[in-house]
């Protein structure tokens, strides 16, 4: 079964970066995509972006692009969000999750594991 | 972006009761060339990740209890629990998979218990 786990909880300064991370065990990591969704405290889901780690290609919300960078390590299985500029605002639990499979042969933009989530605080 | 405007905000509902949570899409989510709604329910229980419910509108995942249903079509949907259990407080949120380029989810749910 493919377990998502994530890397700790970062504390920033606005205006800086941070590059969370997200392993993947237990399953091909090449054979689904990898979104990133964020969670403010009290609040709903916003997609970010995803990447496709077979082909290393990554498209945005576009709220997000300029700011947002996915990576993907095939080596290792891990899978990188590294937001810039980062304010305020910006402080929310950070998800990594797979691609669901669509109940034949296809995946489908919806996801059925996720990581644990992690707690990015921007703060001066 | 489509926009998914989730209804009500909260609902409060006895035990064994149904609880009915309603999810309407700024634009149709139903793909004409396989007739599919691009549409999943997700729960979300306190201090976790989301939890994959259905999708396809109506699809239950592998594991969800039958007493969680799916159905609606092109901009309306609706979530049903036909029989709320302790276990099903949580935060229910919709999300649209049809643009695949800007993925969004409705503003969520809160279920409680009555």
């Amino acid at each position: 079964q493919v377990q998502l786990v994530q890397s700790g909880a970062e504390v920033k300064k606005p205006g800086s970066s941070v590059k969370v991370s997200c392993k993947a065990s237990g399953g091909t990591f090449s054979s689904y995509t990898i979104s990133w969704v964020r969670q403010a405290p009290g609040q709903g889901l916003e997609w970010m972006g995803r990447i496709i780690p077979i082909l290393g290609i990554a498209n945005y919300a576009h709220k997000f692009q300029g700011r947002v960078t996915i990576t993907a390590d095939k080596s290792t299985s891990t899978a990188y969000m590294e937001m810039s500029s980062l304010r305020s605002e910006d402080t929310a639990v950070y998800y990594c999750a797979r691609d669901a499979p669509d109940g034949s042969s296809g995946r489908i933009d919806a996801f059925d594991i996720w990581g644990q989530g992690t707690l990015v605080t921007v703060s001066s | 972006d489509i926009v998914m405007t989730q209804s009500p905000d909260s609902l409060a509902v006895s035990l064994g009761e149904r609880a009915t949570i309603n999810c309407k899409s700024s634009q149709s989510v139903l793909y004409s060339s396989n007739n599919k709604n691009y549409l999943a329910w997700y729960q979300q229980k306190l201090g976790q990740p989301p939890k994959l419910l259905i999708y396809w509108a109506s699809t239950r995942e592998s594991g969800v209890p039958d007493r969680f249903s799916g159905s609606g079509s092109g901009t309306d949907f609706t979530l049903t629990i036909s029989s709320l259990q302790a276990e099903d407080v949580a935060v229910y949120y919709c999300q649209q998979y049809y643009s695949t380029r800007a993925l969004t989810f409705g503003g969520g749910t809160k279920v409680e218990i009555k």
